[in-house]
């Protein structure tokens, strides 16, 4: 079965550090890609998204991601995280039959 | 001010009791979908509905059920087949649905409990 898998299920980091969140899809072919966020309380909502064109895709809030074929993996990163980050973080993909499947999620603790 | 409400914030169900979740939007999407988020299981997909008055069965639907009388509106009914239905739920819509650009846009979720 086509999966999304997250490797990092809880990160606990200090203000200032950089973060790098793993995602791994299972499957080839065309693959439409994203990451959302959802903060303590507050709706789920998209960070950034992935279709096509320059690998390195740049969302809200300083995020950016990079597509890596090769390696089946769409990895969030961010060079200085702030407390305000603290929040949980979920990789998703389109499988070949149109619905959206997510991974497990990480949850990211910012110690101020 | 567009988006998707989901009410109540919390509901507590007794055992052998149906219970409805609401989702509306008013975002004039056609698609709608309803997930079961578990600690450390990301989202699930319940169902979903391209279309009003046609809905589909996700990857978890067993105890579950839905309507889509309205494009605006796809509530969910948990019913007592359901035996583990402690979870938070997330409605979510996007323009079109099976069409793997879409964006989805999701609800505040509600939190069902069991007495």
């Amino acid at each position: 079965a086509q999966s999304v898998s997250q490797h990092n299920h809880h990160v606990i980091l200090s203000e200032a550090a950089s973060l790098e969140l793993g995602c791994n899809y299972s499957y080839g072919g065309t693959v439409n890609l994203f990451w959302y966020v959802q903060y303590p309380g507050q709706h789920l909502q998209l960070l950034l998204k992935y279709f096509s064109g320059d690998p390195l895709v740049k969302g809200i809030k300083g995020f950016e991601a990079e597509f890596i074929k090769s390696k089946f993996s769409f990895n969030l990163r961010k060079p200085s995280v702030q407390w305000s980050d603290t929040a949980e973080y979920f990789c998703a993909a389109y499988n070949q039959g149109g619905k959206l499947i997510f991974g497990q999620g990480t949850e990211l603790s910012v110690k101020p | 001010d567009g988006g998707i409400t989901q009410s109540p914030k919390y509901l507590f169900r007794k055992e052998g009791q149906n219970v409805t979740l609401s989702c509306e939007q008013n975002l004039n999407h056609d698609a709608m979908y309803w997930y079961r988020q578990d600690p450390g299981q990301g989202l699930r997909l319940i169902y979903y509905s391209q279309i009003v008055n046609d809905f589909q069965k996700g990857d978890i639907a067993e105890g579950y059920s839905v309507s889509r009388e309205k494009k605006e509106s796809f509530p969910l009914t948990v019913t007592s087949a359901q035996k583990n239905p402690t979870a938070f739920y997330l409605c979510a819509s996007s323009i079109g649905a099976l069409a793997t650009q879409e964006t989805q846009y999701f609800g505040p979720g509600t939190r069902l409990l069991v007495l």
